[in-house]
């Protein structure tokens, strides 16, 4: 079955930089979230996106924003990086159609910011 | 106070044994429980999911879920050196945020 796919699966920046992280959730599932997972840290949530419209926000700084497009894949893009936003970052997507409470998570993106 | 209380392990146990994991909660509006296992590197892997109280079977695995006592547990049964992993409890309310644990690391020895 399809799963959730993140691209890129590795990235390395420097401080002061921007990245683009992107999301493609499991065809027909119309919820994205996204996670911050530090070392040895349980997933932070950062925002989440229902038929293109922010849904929820949760602890996504200011210099971070997304969005989600018409085909439901959606882009985490973060400006001016610190050493502190070197992490995981997940997505994961739900159907509104099925069980929303069920969040298939994608492989994530190891951001290492030098 | 963090809404979502683990204990991080870690948690070794010989091969066949019988596995407890738990956690604690404050928010008595969750009504959504999940249990994830995350691999090294992976992303966090969905086993059981559960809604209100009660029991689930599926498998070797086994979430158990009491909300009086604000307390949920997922047992493993003949656990395997693959079972080895972190394992994440996740509950939400009506809604869309999930609370996680900080995941408990179990080994099984062969």
């Amino acid at each position: 079955a399809a799963g959730v796919i993140q691209s890129p699966r590795h990235l390395i920046k420097e401080k002061r930089e921007t990245a683009t992280l992107k999301c493609y959730p499991i065809p027909r599932h119309d919820t994205v979230y996204w996670y911050q997972q530090g070392p040895g840290q349980d997933p932070q949530f950062l925002i989440s996106f229902y038929e293109k419209m922010q849904s929820d926000k949760g602890s996504i700084p200011d210099r971070f924003s997304a969005q989600q497009f018409s085909d439901y894949h959606s882009e985490l893009n973060m400006s001016s990086l610190e050493l502190g936003d070197s992490a995981l970052y997940f997505c994961a997507s739900s159907s509104s159609g099925g069980v929303q409470e069920t969040q298939y998570f994608g492989p994530g993106t190891r951001l290492l910011v030098l | 106070q963090k809404e979502v209380e683990q204990d991080p392990g870690p948690l070794s146990v010989p091969e066949g044994a019988i596995v407890s994991l738990n956690c604690t909660y404050s928010n008595s509006a969750f009504q959504y429980f999940m249990w994830y296992r995350q691999y090294s590197r992976k992303g966090p892997e969905l086993l059981m999911y559960t809604y209100s109280s009660g029991n689930k079977e599926d498998g070797r695995f086994t979430a158990q879920v009491d909300k009086s006592s604000k307390y949920i547990s997922l047992f493993i049964r003949d656990s395997q050196p693959s079972d080895s992993a972190t394992y994440l409890c996740a509950m939400s309310a009506a809604g869309n945020q999930f609370y996680f644990g900080t995941g408990t690391s179990l080994t099984v020895i062969p």
